[in-house]
């Protein structure tokens, strides 16, 4: 079966900018969870979704949000991009909550 | 605050070498853990998972130990190969505020395997 689906897998913006990353989990899958992964931080989580609902945000600004849709596929947005944004944003799902996590390839961002 | 941590940043071995990497961490009341793998320009594959009323659990060529005593995780890799060469990470399952989960990762271990 396919995998955990990350799009774009590279992207360039521009200080200021927003940006929207999407994530398709897989099949049967309701969790799907966002983490930011950074060489001086390490990978650190964004948020997790449940069917439809936001249901944990992690220390991040009002800047990074997200959604999730009826067929459990997930964006995330990062509004005014700053150059601290440049990361590789993965995507994880889960069949339930709490166990077996997949991830995505990931999207790299480099803001500019 | 609580964290996963790793003790050592790089391991180096032998091909054919058995691999140790360790982890601790802090919140005695976490559940569930895994070690992932990532090689570069990939995400993190998942390896081997343990829950918290097991002590170890064995895969191919891994095996996870857990001591919930002194919070210490370890991964296990048998006759190390090539292709085991990456970053690895452990990380904890955390209850969320809101019924939810999310992981919390140790800064992960380089493995590189000399031939």
């Amino acid at each position: 079966k396919a995998g955990v689906t990350q799009t774009p897998r590279y992207l360039i913006k521009t200080r200021g900018q927003q940006v929207t990353l999407s994530c398709s989990p897989i099949s049967g899958h309701r969790s799907v969870s966002w983490y930011q992964q950074t060489p001086g931080q390490g990978l650190q989580f964004l948020f997790e979704y449940f069917s439809e609902t936001q249901r944990n945000k992690g220390n991040f600004p009002g800047r990074f949000s997200g959604r999730q849709f009826s067929n459990s596929r997930s964006e995330m947005n990062v509004s005014t991009l700053e150059l601290g944004d440049s990361a590789l944003y993965l995507c994880a799902s889960s069949l339930a909550s709490g166990s077996g996590y997949t991830f995505g390839s990931g999207t790299r961002l480099t803001v500019v | 605050g609580e964290s996963v941590g790793l003790h050592l940043p790089t391991l180096s071995v032998q091909e054919g070498d058995n691999s140790i990497i360790n982890c601790a961490y802090s919140n005695s009341a976490s559940d569930y853990f895994i070690w992932y793998k990532q090689e570069s320009g990939k995400g993190p594959q998942f390896i081997i998972d343990i829950r918290s009323n097991m002590d170890k659990r064995q895969g191919q060529r891994v095996t996870v130990l857990l001591n919930k005593t002194v919070k210490h995780l370890s991964l296990q890799i048998a006759a190390t190969q090539p292709g085991d060469s990456a970053v690895y990470f452990c990380a904890e399952n955390r209850n969320g505020n809101n019924a939810g989960n999310m992981l919390t990762f140790g800064g992960g271990t380089r493995l590189m395997v000399k031939p």
